[in-house]
């Protein structure tokens, strides 16, 4: 089976930092994804972890435990335009299938 | 702009209707993807092409079919059409299958059944 959870809502202030989690339980592993969605658009990519460890990318970073099947997405010196949902997205080994979490939408303010 | 486009952007229908949405991918990619993304639930895999053949299949309804043609658009045909398809239906490519891609969406068709 295939369960990917995040929270649903998250709020944070313009300059601080947030991190939104991403646990999986999925039919095995082959990566993992996050993606912004601005409310009304296409998803974009964020960034990509298949190994264990931190992948920092700018103001984000993402990290991964495939022991634990875990991930979070580190947003630093928030901005209002980070207003957004953030998707995490499972390849599976066996499926090669892509897929996607609910989705936390992050809303921040001034 | 992803390179992904997608037609129409908006369809209004009614029950027991088809529609065909069309997905036109990047450049140069081979693997075209469909998504529906409901109010309250995440994006939901469909299907997955790979150069005109079916790669991957997900909780697509039987009511609903996609193929790819050999100039790499994709269509996906929801037919006998019901309420609750009514949805954000997203088209995503990438240059091949590979597991590392990363997926370029287009903008999406928002589908309303009446």
């Amino acid at each position: 089976g295939q369960n990917i959870d995040q929270p649903t809502e998250m709020t944070a202030t313009e300059g601080a930092i947030v991190q939104i989690n991403c646990t999986y339980q999925t039919s095995g592993f082959n990566g993992l994804f996050w993606y912004q969605q601005h409310a009304g658009e296409a998803p974009t990519f964020l960034s990509y972890n298949v190994l264990d460890g931190l992948e920092e990318k700018g103001r984000f970073s993402s990290f991964l435990s495939r022991s634990k099947g875990y991930s979070y997405l580190l947003l630093k010196e928030l901005q209002m335009k980070d207003s957004a949902s953030y998707l995490c997205a499972v390849r599976e080994y066996n499926t090669d299938k892509l897929i996607f979490g609910t989705g936390t939408r992050l809303q921040v303010f001034p | 702009d992803s390179g992904v486009t997608q037609t129409p952007k908006h369809l209004i229908t009614a029950t027991g209707q088809r529609v065909t949405l069309r997905c036109s991918p990047r450049s140069g990619d081979l693997s075209v993807y469909w998504y529906q993304q409901s109010l309250d639930q995440g994006l939901q895999f469909l299907i997955q092409y790979y150069n005109g053949e079916e790669r991957a299949k997900g909780n697509i309804l039987e009511r609903f079919s996609a193929q790819q043609f050999p100039d790499l658009h994709s269509e996906l045909n929801l037919s006998s059409l019901e309420l609750g398809d009514s949805a954000l239906y997203f088209c995503a490519s990438s240059e091949r299958d590979a597991t590392n891609e990363k997926l370029f969406f287009g903008s999406g068709t928002q589908l309303s059944v009446l």
